[in-house]
């Protein structure tokens, strides 16, 4: 069985700090992939990055950074100088090659003020 | 616009009535979901269809009908709704037919039904 653990259930911050966003996951599958999602106060659903469990290389983008660790079974992502546009529900996605969908998170609420 | 699209965006209905939520994408892809949303359990699929006239259960299927007569949509009927059905429901699309694990899934904007 898969699994998703957000276990930050809501988070607030002041605008230009530095905040993680922690995600573990539990699989038996030795390929699978990671999502992360953003879903701002509007609603829908936006793709933010997949990583496959081949690929153990940080990625940055912007101010948006993953680090995923195949030990401790975490890909976190950290928002450098949060703004509050970064106010959102963020969901950390996990899928594999013989499942048929995500298996998300419960999200992260990231409240970002002035 | 590559998009997936919902409707109705909101729905107030009663016990027992039956009704349709449509979901469109114009991408030609092959995988649709449907998962439903609720505060502290984060996203579950309720169906999913890898191709036409190929569908399957999720893990909350129970009280929900779908069907993919064509590729590009895929309806999600509730054909005798109750109050625990109320939720805000997604459908979304990925481009192969077994990538529903692998590949990014594409969201459509959401349908938030209300069932009294």
């Amino acid at each position: 069985a898969q699994k998703v653990t957000q276990a930050q259930t809501e988070i607030s911050v002041v605008e230009k700090e530095d905040v993680t966003l922690d995600c573990v996951y539990e699989t038996r599958d030795t390929t699978y992939y990671l999502f992360w999602y953003k879903q701002p106060p509007s609603g829908e659903l936006v793709f933010l990055i997949r990583r496959n469990s081949f690929d153990e290389q940080n990625e940055i983008s912007g101010r948006y950074s993953w680090n995923f660790q195949k030990s401790t079974s975490s890909f976190n992502f950290t928002i450098t100088a949060s703004q509050v546009v970064d106010s959102a529900v963020y969901f950390c996605a996990l899928g594999t090659g013989t499942a048929s969908k995500l298996t998300f998170g419960t999200g992260t609420r990231l409240q970002v003020t002035l | 616009e590559a998009q997936v699209t919902q409707n109705p965006r909101y729905l107030i209905t009663v016990t027992g009535k039956k009704l349709t939520v449509t979901c469109s994408q114009n991408m030609n892809h092959e995988y649709m979901s449907w998962y439903r949303q609720d505060p502290g359990l984060g996203l579950r699929q309720i169906y999913y269809s890898m191709n036409v006239e190929v569908t399957d259960k999720g893990d909350v299927p129970e009280g929900y009908k779908v069907s993919r007569k064509e590729k590009r949509n895929f309806p999600l009927i509730l054909e005798s709704p109750s109050p625990n059905q109320t939720s805000l429901y997604f459908c979304a699309s990925s481009p192969m037919a077994g990538g529903g694990g692998s590949y990014e899934q594409y969201f459509g904007p959401g349908t938030r039904l209300t069932v009294t």
